[in-house]
């Protein structure tokens, strides 16, 4: 199974701060239709989880564009360039290239 | 897009239990679906995808036990439930792609 590592666990940061989140995996996730399927979603306090980024890099339409996403074969980044409290909550790398899926282990993001 | 799951519930060790997942906002029958699970306090753990043209995967801690289906013309997805655990116990979320249900609690205790 590939393994997805997700760093820091926890990020305390101020309104307005930028926010970096790393994700690696144990295999390229660099598929077959030279498309890499990795995702980025945000699961605020009590909720359901929300999309953000596919595909390393693409924002889904209702994403604010402070929000932006980076990487190949192993290595990805989320940054958020200015923090919001909206922000707040959990962050996942999602691997969709090799079944089974997997995700990482999350990265909680605090206000201070 | 609208992904309403239900069906969950209190269910003992070793019993049974059926989830479905209502799919509405586009053409249910031409997606492949997740289900996805987090137990209480824990991380996101994917459990079973379906194809459109219904080929299954499933993770290792459920293969055998779960059975992931789809109905295209209800629009609903569903996972079968049997010989529940203790660790079973979890939110499932059915999702496609991006989008997320808001999930179903099951607990199975006795």
């Amino acid at each position: 199974d590939v393994v997805m590592t997700q760093t820091p666990v926890s990020l305390s940061l101020a309104i307005g701060q930028p926010a970096s989140i790393s994700c690696k995996s144990s295999q390229s996730l660099l598929g077959t239709s030279g498309k890499t399927f990795l995702n980025w979603i945000l699961q605020r306090p009590g909720q359901s989880p929300k999309r953000l980024i596919y595909q390393v890099s693409k924002l889904y339409s209702e994403v604010p564009d402070r929000f932006s996403g980076s990487g190949s074969e192993t290595e990805f980044t989320l940054k958020i360039s200015r923090v919001e409290a909206e922000d707040l909550g959990v962050y996942y790398c999602w691997q969709g290239t090799h079944f089974p899926q997997t995700f990482g282990g999350g990265t909680k993001l605090e206000l201070k | 897009v609208q992904l309403v799951e239900s069906g969950g519930g209190l269910v003992q060790p070793g019993k049974s239990l059926k989830l479905s997942c209502s799919a509405s906002g586009f053409t249910f029958s031409s997606y492949g679906m997740h289900w996805i699970r987090q137990a209480p306090g824990k991380g996101l753990d994917w459990v079973a995808y379906i194809s459109s043209s219904s080929g299954t995967v499933y993770a290792d801690a459920v293969k055998g036990r779960f059975t992931i289906s789809r109905d295209n013309a209800k629009n609903t997805l569903y996972l079968q439930l049997n010989s529940l655990k203790s660790e079973d116990t979890a939110i499932y979320y059915c999702a496609r792609g991006g989008d997320w249900g808001q999930g179903v609690m099951v607990t199975v205790s006795s």
